[in-house]
């Protein structure tokens, strides 16, 4: 199947900081990719859909402000958690795909 | 996506055939029928999928009653590395994919 990479795999930062997770696919151009989190214990929660050359589009209950989203290439979508608090602590995780959609390996944050 | 219904949890026995099940009576005409499942600590890794006919490959057996009202994910012969939650989603090939809570499946040694 189709590769979808994240980088950084893992990461731990201050509060009050901001952290940006790329997401990229490897052999496929995608013009839509998708934005996960995921709390310990949780299933999977969409938070929004990356669009490339365009505006993302949020799920309810999602702070546009908060989680900045660019899709600036074919291959590539960033997430930018901005101002990150402890309770932005957790797993994201992106997917890209044509018909199917593959999941990147996931971004687990530990906001201190 | 269609609404999907499955046991919140399931034990098989190692070199045994798992059959995870998956109710979504309300699937529509043009909603496939997605398998994905998600081990420990990892982003969720594609299973298989189907529209009305069985599906099989190399990780998995789907089979699709003639309704599409439910379906079953088989893993031929489980090993421990099969444990993981196994979600089930029916939905439109462009569609974004929404979670359920899954199938908690154990491999029992």
């Amino acid at each position: 199947g189709a590769v979808v990479s994240q980088h950084p795999s893992w990461v731990i930062c201050k509060s009050g900081t901001s952290v940006k997770i790329e997401c990229r696919s490897l052999d496929f151009q995608a013009t839509t990719m998708f934005w996960y989190r995921q709390f310990p214990k949780q299933s999977l929660m969409l938070m929004a859909t990356s669009n490339e050359g365009s505006k993302a589009t949020y799920e309810q209950g999602v702070e546009k402000d908060k989680f900045l989203i660019n899709h600036a290439s074919l291959t590539l979508s960033t997430l930018t958690v901005t101002s990150a608090h402890p309770e932005d602590s957790s797993f994201y995780i992106c997917s890209a795909g044509e018909e199917t959609q593959y999941f990147g390996p996931g971004t687990r944050l530990l906001v201190l | 996506d269609a609404k999907t219904t499955q046991p919140t949890s399931m034990d098989c026995a190692e070199g045994r055939a798992a059959n995870l099940p998956c109710n979504h009576s309300t699937i529509s005409g043009n909603e496939y029928v997605y398998w994905y499942r998600q081990i420990h600590s990892q982003g969720p890794q594609y299973i298989i999928h189907g529209l009305k006919n069985n599906e099989t490959n190399e990780m998995a057996s789907l089979i699709i009653t003639e309704d599409r009202k439910s379906s079953t994910l088989i893993l031929p012969h489980a090993t421990l590395r099969d444990t993981a939650v196994y979600y089930c989603i029916g939905r439109n090939r462009d569609d974004k994919i929404i979670f359920g809570k899954g199938t908690r499946l154990h491999i029992l040694p």
